[in-house]
């Protein structure tokens, strides 16, 4: 069975902090995607990264970085230098390949950044 | 540039009421999605397409069914609209089942 954890329901950072929004997922796939969405209040779901589970290498996008680490299941999500913009639902997400189409998503951290 | 929409951001409904959630998508994608999205409970599948006149159930089809006529247009259809389906409705699409799959700007559902 496929399964995609966020522990953390609820956090709220001040302005500037660096925060690690936490991903813990499980699946029996020698291949699948990961990804991260973002929600802002708006509602829309914004895409912000899929990574191949054959590549562990870490990523950086400005004050985004991601670390995924197949040892422990998990692909975890890091803010640096946190903004009030930043402020939104995040969604880590698993897609099991080749047999699947569908994704399967973790119940979402909701993120506070306070002025 | 990638866009999804959807027919509207909120809808308030009766009991009862057949309900229609139209989704668009301008980017020639072959696979179209529903999903409901509820506090505590994240993003949930409600029914997916993979070609025009092909549906898919996902994880919560029971209450919905589904449209696609055009490629183009996936609607979710409420038979009957219950007050537990009051819900955010997000529609998303891709090209392939391999690629990431984008979304609209959700539709909120309230049902009196």
């Amino acid at each position: 069975a496929q399964k995609v954890t966020q522990a953390q329901t609820e956090i709220s950072v001040v302005e500037k902090e660096d925060v690690t929004l936490d991903c813990v997922y499980e699946t029996r796939d020698t291949t699948y995607y990961l990804f991260w969405y973002k929600q802002p209040p708006s509602g829309e779901l914004v895409f912000l990264i899929r990574r191949n589970s054959f590549d562990e290498q870490n990523e950086i996008s400005g004050r985004y970085s991601w670390n995924f680490q197949k040892s422990t299941s998990s692909f975890n999500f890091t803010i640096t230098a946190s903004q009030v913009v930043d402020s939104a639902v995040y969604f880590c997400a698993l897609q099991g390949l080749p047999r699947d189409d569908k994704i399967i998503f973790g119940k979402g951290t909701r993120l506070h950044i306070l002025p | 540039d990638v866009k999804v929409t959807q027919s509207s951001r909120y809808l308030v409904k009766r009991t009862g009421e057949k309900v229609f959630l139209e989704c668009v998508q301008d980017m020639d994608h072959e696979n179209m999605f529903w999903y409901r999205q509820d506090p505590g409970l994240g993003l949930r599948l409600i029914y997916f397409s993979y070609d025009v006149k092909m549906k898919e159930k996902g994880d919560i089809p029971e209450g919905y069914s589904v449209s696609r006529e055009k490629k183009e247009r996936f609607s979710l259809i409420l038979e009957s609209a219950s007050t537990n389906q009051t819900s955010m409705y997000l529609c998303a699409s891709n090209l392939k089942s391999t690629d990431t799959q984008y979304f609209g700007p959700g539709t909120r559902l309230t049902v009196l």
